[in-house]
């Protein structure tokens, strides 16, 4: 595997669900991202990881749950969402030491809450 | 907050022509990047610009930053179906950690055979 991937690719869930959405970076990069993606919407930055420590959560509902055991795994545990949160969900990597501060993506995941 | 504002929101054109997208920022950009997405899929970086009338190509896509590090613009020559997609421009916040982006709403680029 190279790059960022991202599982599952496409999730539907009910409200009352609890689901994880998984990413995995083969970069060597020590910091990661989780991005919202919705409609007509810029790209939300929903989480930072730097170096394993969350240095930043958007204003975030407490219904997503970052975790981040290691520099090259993310993970998004979700939990009695609405429909509202059906959106791209995207991953992201980088080297947060090298100055360019270039950002890998993960192909995302489609989800959708009924 | 920094704003991004593209222009277009949406273009189409006919393969072969030329074709411009700007990114405009509300506040001094401290570092620029250009990126394309598929639908549905993630993000394909492009190029990154840090320094005001700073210009990089790749094959057929030229992105400059103006003096004033406050609009980008993004330029595609003689376009071809793979170039569709949506462009992205994302800025590095100022004041604050410099690995952060603030993404515009994108541009809908459509390129007909």
């Amino acid at each position: 595997e190279t790059g960022v991937t991202q599982t599952p690719r496409h999730l539907v869930m009910g409200m009352t669900n609890k689901k994880s959405l998984k990413c995995e970076q083969h970069l060597g990069h020590n910091a990661m991202y989780w991005y919202k993606q919705s409609a007509k919407k810029p790209l939300e930055l929903m989480f930072v990881y730097n170096f394993k420590e969350q240095t930043e959560n958007n204003s975030v509902p407490s219904r997503f749950s970052p975790e981040c055991p290691n520099s090259s795994h993310l993970f998004l545990h979700l939990h009695t969402l609405q429909p509202e949160d059906s959106a791209l969900y995207l991953c992201a990597s980088s080297q947060v030491d090298s100055g360019g501060y270039e950002q890998y993506f993960g192909p995302g995941t489609r989800l959708t809450v009924t | 907050s920094q704003e991004l504002e593209q222009s277009p929101q949406s273009l189409i054109v006919q393969e072969g022509k030329n074709l411009t997208i700007n990114c405009t920022s509300s506040k001094t950009l401290y570092g620029l990047y250009w990126y394309k997405q598929k639908y549905g899929e993630g993000l394909i970086f492009l190029m990154m610009l840090q320094k005001g009338g700073e210009e990089k190509s790749h094959e057929k896509i030229t992105a400059k930053l103006d003096e004033k590090k406050q609009q980008s613009s993004l330029h595609i020559t003689a376009s071809q179906p793979s170039h569709a997609g949506i462009y992205l421009c994302g800025a590095v916040r100022s004041g604050g950690s410099n690995y952060k982006l603030t993404f515009g709403k994108g541009t809908l680029l459509t390129v007909n055979p």
